[in-house]
């Protein structure tokens, strides 16, 4: 099946640094990646879709000048938390469509990164 | 109201136990279901698609009730193995961006 990985899976930081995730497709082409938001007990929330070439498109209360996203292959996608604070601890999971995939609403989940900031 | 709602539980059953989670979605245009299943800190994995004339897989069995717009997940002959997270997920039909369910855990016992 398809392979999503990110890089890294886990990842502790001060407050006011910036953290920067990959998500890569490894064995297919993905125009569209989306980065979601987990935090402990709760769902996995969209925070934004990432079109490859194109700006991204964040979720309603996200905001994008704190989550840069930066899509520049049809492989990879990045989600860069600015100056991160100790709210921003969660666990980041990023997905993927396959473009040449039979099943169009099917998603291939990266393994995550889990971000602790002191 | 949440667009997508579990019951969280935990479900805490004994081996061999059959165990149905339920799920209710708020949009009536919903057209695609899934039961994906969360291991604790990792990512989800697509367990099985629900259909209009029910699936299974299996111990599993996904059905869609359409007019009381909710989903449900059987699993027969619980195994220690099924202990997770199960997620009931809804493609939002007019962005196709996928909703997820708050989770509903499950514990199997020895």
């Amino acid at each position: 099946g398809a392979v999503v990985s990110q890089h890294p899976s886990w990842v502790i930081c001060k407050s006011g640094t910036s953290v920067k995730i990959e998500c890569r497709s490894l064995d297919f082409q993905a125009t569209t990646m989306f980065w979601y938001r987990q935090f402990p007990k709760q769902s996995l929330m969209l925070m934004a879709t990432s079109n490859e070439g194109s700006k991204a498109t964040y979720e309603q209360g996200v905001e994008k000048d704190k989550f840069l996203i930066n899509h520049a292959s049809l492989t990879l996608s990045t989600l860069t938390v600015t100056s991160a604070h100790p709210e921003d601890s969660s666990f980041y999971i990023c997905s993927a469509r396959d473009l040449g995939g039979t099943t169009y609403n099917e998603q291939f989940f990266g393994p995550g990164t889990r971000l602790t900031v002191l | 109201r949440k667009e997508v709602e579990q019951d969280p539980g935990p479900f805490n059953v004994p081996e061999g136990a059959t165990v149905a989670f339920n799920c209710t979605y708020s949009n009536s245009a919903s057209q695609s279901f899934f039961w994906y299943r969360q291991d604790c800190r990792k990512e989800p994995k697509l367990l099985m698609s629900v259909y209009s004339s029910g699936n299974e897989d299996g111990r599993f069995t996904a059905q869609l009730n359409r007019a009381s717009q909710y989903i449900s997940l059987l699993i027969r002959d619980s195994k220690l193995s099924d202990s997770a997270t199960y997620l009931c997920v809804v493609i939002q039909s007019n962005t196709g961006k996928l909703i997820f369910g708050q989770g509903t855990t499950l514990q199997v016992k020895p």
